[in-house]
Order: structure tokens, then sequence, then C-alpha cells
């Protein structure tokens, strides 16, 4: 059973119609969720992170809020450059892979296409 | 300031050949990692380090060895390559404590095994 789970895979949108990406995690004590964004052929960037429920964070277009259960990045009048793979991933209280506590485990990503 | 640098770009080995990935960090971090990405699978670690040192397996180890040698380079090595682990390779770092877990990563190496 996967332990973060993103949705959708994918998802297309015309320039300027907003909406939201969906990271769902089952850790079971969380000490920090993060999101990257991925352009094809790099490596993740970092945006956010998110340290406890109800914290909020924002860069330019992008909003990423977190619940108990769940993560969203809003993405607001998108632009055709904001088109990339979106990662999520957690850290769990306690770590893991023998404890160790910077430890990150990442679901599957969003792939997100705005078109002009 | 380059962050985290990773050589080769690309790379074709064939089954059975050997070689060594080479990552480097410039910003002073305590922890290394070494993941692979697949489509459809995600990031996957291979190993880590927590601290200059140490290195400690992650989800999917085998067919790796690692080295870290010294705070700012950490390598890892295919004894013996497979198709299998044809994959893009990603070196990631990170402070490692005091709430800076984010990691960051490098531009990853392109390996294909034939």
């Amino acid at each position: 059973e996967d332990q973060v789970t993103q949705s959708p895979e994918a998802l297309r949108l015309q320039e300027g119609e907003s909406s939201s990406l969906n990271c769902s995690y089952t850790v079971s004590g969380l000490r920090g969720l993060f999101w990257y964004r991925q352009d094809p052929g790099k490596g993740p960037e970092f945006l956010f992170t998110l340290y406890s429920a109800g914290e909020e964070k924002e860069k330019e277009r992008l909003k990423a809020t977190l619940t108990k259960k769940e993560s969203f990045l809003h993405i607001t009048a998108p632009k055709p450059e904001d088109s990339a793979t979106y990662l999520c991933a957690v850290q769990e209280r306690g770590g893991n892979y023998g404890g160790s506590q910077g430890n990150l485990i990442f679901g599957k990503g969003t792939k997100l296409s705005v078109k002009p | 300031n380059a962050g985290v640098t990773q050589t080769p770009k690309f790379q074709v080995l064939k089954t059975g050949q050997s070689m060594t990935l080479q990552c480097a960090q410039d910003m002073n971090h305590n922890s290394m990692y070494w993941y692979r990405q697949d489509p459809g699978m995600g990031l996957r670690l291979i190993y880590y380090s927590a601290s200059e040192g140490t290195t400690d397996k992650g989800e999917v180890p085998n067919g790796y060895n690692v080295s870290r040698l010294n705070k700012r380079e950490f390598s890892l090595r295919l004894e013996s390559a497979a198709p299998s682990q044809t994959s893009v390779y990603f070196c990631a770092s990170n402070q490692g404590r005091s709430r800076s877990y984010e990691q960051y990563f490098g531009p990853g190496t392109r390996l294909t095994v034939t």
C-alpha cells in the first residue's frame, strides 16, 4: 500500500483555469510534507515545506495547504510555463529506513499541462 | 554556488560492466541521498548517508554500493550492471536537522544498460 498517493495522475488545463492537485498520506506521524516541481529531463526543484495542519505557503500562482490526512497544491490562473510534474513527499516522525530523520517518501507525481 | 552536481549526465553500459556515478554538493549539507526514478514508480531511495562517515540502505539497495568520500561527495557504484538498472539516477542533499529537511536535487544521470 502506497504511503503517499497523488491525484490526478495527469491534469490538462487551459491557461487561466484554476485547479488543485491532491496529495494524501498515511504515515503514522508527520514531521513534514514537501512539494517539488520537476521539468522534463531535470531534477526535482523544491517548492514548499508544510509542518502542521492548517499551515499554508504561497509562491506566485501556487498555494500549498495541509490537513491531517492530505495536502493540496492550488494553482491560480495557471500559465503554460507552469506545465511540469509536481511531486509530493512526506517525512515520517521517527524516520524510516533505520531511523534516519531526513528520509522522504515520495508520491508518483501529477503531470500538469497548461495549454495557451 | 552550484548546489548539487552529478557526473556523468548520460551513460550507456553493457550488461556486466561496472561504473561509478559521482555526486558533489557545495551547501555544507550533512546528509546525502541516491534515488532512482522509473516511469510509474516515482522516486525510490537506494542508499543514504545521514552524516559523513555513515551510509545506510534505502528501499532498493540490491546491486549498488556507495561511498561517502567526504562531507561534499557521495558516489554510487554499480559493480555488474543489469538491464533492470536502466533508470534515471538522482543525488540529493539536505541539512538533516533543525527542521531543515527539504532535499535539494542534482540534474540526474540517465543510465541505459543493454
